[in-house]
């Protein structure tokens, strides 16, 4: 059975940097399918942050875009998140996911609370 | 980008009773519909995808119908396990867009 499970900083402080890793188990993201992170503020409706392929490819939000970077480590079978200069508004539930090219997305991770505050 | 809107926002219904959820794009989506089902400390679960085709284990007596802009999720006889909150997605194009949610509750 294929798990997603994402790991992080639960605080970051505004300006600085958000980093989270999504760990894949049962399936190697090498194999194939895109990888993904969606996010909910509390409250809020989801806001789809950005996806890649293990090969590179990349597709943003282009309301995020000019902040965010994928990227992912196939040797450790893991894909990451980097958000710059967050504000409070970055504080969400950050979702890891799996989707074909273009495609529903099929499996997601249990959610990482981030909290943007000093 | 393809703005998603869902209704109504809350939906009381009885155990044993139907529900139906409508999700509106704002622009042609063709099929490229799908909806997931969420429960607090969950991840979300995909319920059907491309418009009404149910994923792996879902049961039957979820539904998805509709085409282009307008799309319809239906839950027959309602079970205790289905109250919870459900989202629309499209994913024709970037940047994949959600649905608000429709949140469905115990009446």
């Amino acid at each position: 059975q294929v798990h997603l499970l994402g790991s992080g900083p639960g605080l970051v402080r505004p300006s600085e940097t958000l980093s989270l890793t999504c760990t894949v188990s049962g399936y190697s993201i090498s194999s194939g399918y895109y990888w993904g992170w969606i996010r909910q503020p509390p409250g809020k409706g989801l806001e789809w942050i950005g996806s890649m392929y293990h090969s590179g490819s990349t597709f943003y939000n282009p309301s995020l875009k000019t902040r965010v970077t994928l990227s992912a480590d196939t040797s450790k079978n893991q894909f990451s998140l980097n958000l710059t200069s967050v504000t409070a508004a970055d504080t969400a539930f950050y979702y890891c996911a799996r989707h074909g090219f273009l495609d529903r997305i099929d499996l997601w991770g249990q959610g990482t609370l981030v909290t943007v505050s000093s | 980008e393809i703005v998603m809107t869902q209704s109504p926002a809350t939906l009381s219904v009885s155990p044993g009773e139907g529900a139906t959820l409508s999700c509106r794009a704002s622009q042609r989506i063709t099929s490229n519909l799908a909806w997931y089902q969420h429960k607090p400390g969950q991840p979300p679960r995909l319920l059907i995808y491309a418009v009404s085709t149910r994923a792996t284990g879902i049961p039957t007596r979820f539904s998805g119908s509709g085409s282009e802009t307008e799309f319809t999720l239906t839950i027959s006889s309602l079970r205790s396990e289905d109250f919870a909150v459900y989202f629309c997605q499209q994913y024709i194009n970037w940047p994949f867009t959600f649905g608000q949610g429709t949140k469905l509750e115990i009446k």
